[in-house]
């Protein structure tokens, strides 16, 4: 199983809302990875989790959470976003042994509206 | 932190062998050349990387200057499900050392001609 897999594939939510995305790997990864991507732009990392402790945060707004409860999950909770943040949000993977042969592995991405 | 630079766009026909450049004058010495695609409407997929020699896999293979400060990943034989943007990424060492990053550049969008 190489899959990473995301959900929901699409969400819509206002500026009061509270939403979570999550993210799921059964690879026994042990990298975890956030990027947004806006329509025709390339991938911008947010966060990066590594044995399961945040190990990059790209100066990401705090209305952007990530929890990675273990090392199979990995979660971004958002609250009182801008339209701005209207974006596809990816999530990656990685064995995490920090190598420079490290090759990640992407979910199809959620692609979140936000009114 | 090292750049690189590829065409905004190539065009190709389907069955010819398509040759897509990444010019990374910067590259430090232990720098990885890193191709990922990305599909339309899918997240972006491992395609090859390298170091110093040439690296062929299933999908592709990845020639690399001598002087490291070029590649060209090469497509022997296109087809229509090839059409994607192309990403040509260095890894990156983020702060004191022991985590990596990787930073997508603009990347070249693919065109695969019927």
């Amino acid at each position: 199983d190489t899959e990473v897999t995301q959900t929901p594939k699409h969400l819509v939510m206002g500026m009061t809302n509270k939403k979570s995305l999550k993210c799921e790997q059964h690879m026994g990864h042990r990298a975890m990875y956030w990027y947004k991507q806006k329509a025709k732009k390339p991938p911008e990392l947010m966060f990066v989790y590594s044995y399961e402790k945040l190990s990059i945060n790209e100066s990401v707004p705090s209305r952007f959470s990530p929890e990675c409860p273990n090392s199979s999950l990995l979660n971004l909770h958002l609250h009182a976003l801008q339209p701005e943040d209207s974006a596809l949000y990816l999530c990656a993977s990685s064995q995490g042994g920090w190598g420079l042969n490290e090759k990640l592995f992407f979910g199809s991405g959620t692609q979140l509206s936000v009114l | 932190d090292a750049k690189t630079t590829q065409p905004n766009s190539m065009e190709s026909n389907e069955e010819e062998p398509v040759h897509l450049p990444c010019n990374h004058s910067t590259i430090s010495g232990t720098d990885y050349i890193h191709w990922y695609r990305q599909l339309p409407s899918q997240g972006p997929e491992y395609v090859i990387h390298g170091l110093t020699s040439n690296v062929n896999n299933r999908m592709a293979s990845l020639a690399i200057a001598e002087d490291r400060k070029s590649s060209t990943l090469i497509l022997h034989r296109a087809t229509l499900r090839d059409a994607a943007v192309y990403y040509c990424i260095l890894r990156d060492v983020s702060g004191g050392g022991s985590n990596y990053k990787l930073t997508f550049g603009k990347g070249t969008l693919l065109t695969v001609n019927p």
